[in-house]
């Protein structure tokens, strides 16, 4: 079965500091790739998705994220972060082909202090 | 064009007690998918529909019913509630295969 793992539950960081979380799937097949964003208060956005082709993603709000298929991983990344990214982040998969059954990980809250 | 609408948005129920939750898609989409999110256990799919059709079904117990309407809305009920099943139920839509989900805001539903 298909599962995937967020490696950090809360991370914490200062403005402008460089943002990177983990995410990790398990599945022998072609997968679709996604990250999800959940404001508070808010809808979860999409943030970016990965289908095939360049492993590198870039998505809204300057994120960004690398599918290596040799690690199953899929992380995201930002550069320099703002207060206005605090929210809870979660990565997602599916097997290429079925995308209404998304696989979600059990999420990171970010909180980045002003 | 208009999002994901779900109705109602709360809702309080007693154990034993059914409920159905509504989810209207963006115009043209004919997917709509359901999943429940709480604190423990995450997000977790439920079940998608397409034209009217159980596509794919998660790993949860058949008192987790839903349907989908052919102008594409679609309704999920939970039959014999349990105080576990408190939760926001979130509906999602998309245009098909290999396209993103577009997420409503939820249901937040409280068993007492």
């Amino acid at each position: 079965a298909q599962s995937v793992s967020q490696h950090n539950h809360h991370v914490i960081l200062s403005e402008a500091a460089s943002l990177e979380l983990g995410c990790n799937y398990s599945y022998g097949g072609t997968v679709n790739l996604f990250w999800y964003v959940q404001y508070p208060g808010q809808h979860l956005q999409l943030l970016l998705k990965y289908f095939s082709g360049d492993p590198l993603v870039k998505g809204i709000k300057g994120f960004e994220a690398e599918f290596i298929k040799s690690k199953f991983s899929f992380n995201l990344r930002k550069p320099s972060v703002q207060w206005s990214d605090t929210a809870e982040y979660f990565c997602a998969v599916t097997r290429t082909g079925s995308q209404g059954n998304l696989i979600f990980g059990k999420g990171t809250k970010l909180s980045v202090k002003p | 064009k208009a999002g994901v609408t779900q109705t109602p948005r709360y809702l309080i129920k007693t154990r034993g007690q059914q409920v159905t939750l509504s989810c209207s898609p963006i115009s043209g989409h004919r997917s709509v998918s359901w999943y429940q999110q709480t604190p423990g256990q995450g997000l977790q799919f439920l079940f998608e529909y397409f034209s009217e059709t159980q596509r794919n079904k998660g790993n949860f117990p058949g008192r987790f019913s839903g349907r989908q309407f052919s102008n594409s809305r679609s309704e999920m009920n939970v039959s014999t509630l349990e105080l576990g099943d408190s939760a926001l139920y979130l509906c999602a839509s998309s245009a098909g295969q290999n396209n993103e989900q577009f997420f409503g805001p939820g249901t937040r539903l409280t068993v007492l």
